[in-house]
């Protein structure tokens, strides 16, 4: 059964700083992994997906890598603003068309 | 973009009560839509795969005759909780693509609190 782990749990850094969030899961035979944010009380928003073949994928100061081998994923952050402060979420999907698989997200908190 | 929109955002309702929360495509079709719940501090967790045309596909532990999920059309899929209790309070979402090789996107959920 496919599990998604989520370190560390939250994380607090002074705003400018950047910051790696990672994510591992015990099943490498991933179809595609997907990065979310979640602010408190909303619902999900995607902010990359790397598909199996993939090793990374950049959106702004957003670069999430994939080692689908080793069973990880890391998110990074640079330049971190307050507006960052949410949770994010890393998913997997097993096979093509599946319901993703959640960890339980990275609480980050940017201080001014 | 892809947007996925449910309604209603908020409900709050005595014990007993039914609610029906709907989850629409709005710019594209989607032959499978996702129902998840996510309990405070905890992550999403699967519910049910809902099938346009055919019944839903629900998790284990997760009662379908208290969950009832309807799939009628290509942008619709709706989530009834039947006669709800305290317990069902949560926040619900859904989600779906429009091909399998692309992100996922979710509705905005869903939080029910039953009194």
């Amino acid at each position: 059964k496919q599990e998604v782990t989520q370190i560390p749990a939250a994380l607090s850094v002074p705003e400018g700083e950047n910051l790696v969030l990672n994510c591992s899961f015990t099943d490498s035979a991933i179809y595609n992994l997907q990065w979310f944010r979640q602010d408190p009380g909303k619902g999900l928003t995607s902010l990359l997906l790397i598909q199996s073949s993939q090793r990374e994928q950049t959106s702004g100061r957003l670069n999430a890598s994939l080692d689908k081998s080793s069973g990880r994923s890391t998110l990074y952050i640079a330049a971190s603003q307050p507006g960052d402060s949410a949770t994010y979420l890393c998913a997997v999907t097993n096979q093509a068309g599946t319901a993703l698989i959640f960890g339980k997200g990275t609480t980050l908190s940017v201080s001014s | 973009g892809a947007v996925v929109s449910q309604h209603p955002s908020w409900v709050i309702c005595k014990s007993g009560t039914s609610v029906k929360i709907e989850c629409r495509s709005l710019d594209f079709q989607a032959t499978t839509m996702f129902w998840y719940r996510q309990f405070p501090k905890q992550s999403l967790m699967l519910m049910a795969t809902s099938n346009e045309g055919s019944k839903a596909t629900y998790e284990q532990g997760v009662e379908k005759d208290k969950f009832l999920i309807n799939h009628a059309s290509l942008t619709l899929s709706t989530l009834t909780v039947t006669s709800a209790h305290p317990e069902d309070s949560s926040f619900y979402i859904c989600s779906a693509f429009a091909y399998s090789n692309q992100p996922q996107h979710f509705g905005d959920g869903t939080r029910l609190s039953i009194l």
